[in-house]
């Protein structure tokens, strides 16, 4: 059984370095979301994805943030001139297409510092 | 802004007492979620409740959506030490052709032996 799964699981960059995360969602699953967590904190949503197109988008999402999923299966989460600020934990959660399923599995999540 | 409120933040209780977790809001959930988070992992899905009322076991565990579908709780009997861990719940609310997740700042529970 292979749940979402996320690479790497810890990142540590220097300030103003780009970093891009990967996420492999549950295979059937076609809608995959990015989750930030800070320390003490609840996950927040950045964004949403079914199958290949990115249908929302928070505004915790900035313009240094970019996420893509480009064939419908693995997904991305690219962030440029990193800021101390974006050190978190970046968790991807899917969900099935079933319209009767309110259910999001997460992934272990990739915890990003940046000195 | 949406905002989901969990009470206790943090909570320390000897092995074998009860406890009880609440997640309240002022705004309408088309479900609620509970999840444990251990520590460096990712959020582990424990139960979905969708109806006004619902009431749902899994073993020792309760967990209850209110009537009007904007508080929940959650009933630990008879806690274990293996019950420690951080307890999330979060509201769902409709996107595009999906459910965005609102989660609350979660409860830290520790049962000591």
């Amino acid at each position: 059984d292979t749940g979402v799964s996320q690479d790497p699981r810890h990142k540590i960059t220097k300030r103003g370095q780009n970093v891009t995360f990967r996420c492999d969602p549950i295979s059937e699953h076609n809608r995959l979301y990015w989750y930030r967590q800070t320390l003490g904190q609840g996950p927040e949503f950045l964004t949403y994805f079914q199958n290949e197109a990115q249908l929302e988008k928070s505004r915790l999402l900035s313009d240094r943030f970019s996420a893509e999923r480009p064939k419908g299966s693995f997904s991305t989460l690219e962030i440029q001139r990193t800021e101390q600020g974006d050190s978190a934990m970046y968790l991807c959660a899917s969900s099935s297409g079933q319209v009767s399923s309110y259910e999001q599995y997460f992934g272990p999540g990739t915890r990003l510092t940046v000195t | 802004t949406q905002l989901l409120e969990q009470s206790p933040q943090f909570l320390s209780i000897q092995e074998g007492e009860n406890l009880t977790v609440y997640c309240n809001s002022s705004s309408v959930f088309s479900s609620l979620q509970w999840y444990r988070q251990e520590p460096g992992e990712g959020p582990v899905l424990l139960v979905t409740v969708v109806t006004g009322g619902e009431v749902k076991k899994l073993k020792r565990l309760t967990f209850q959506f209110g009537d009007a579908r904007k508080d929940s709780s959650l009933h630990i009997t008879a806690a274990q030490p293996g019950d420690t861990g951080l307890y999330l719940c979060a509201g769902a609310f409709h996107i595009q052709g999906a459910q965005k997740l609102v989660f609350g700042q979660g409860t830290r529970l520790t049962i000591n032996p």
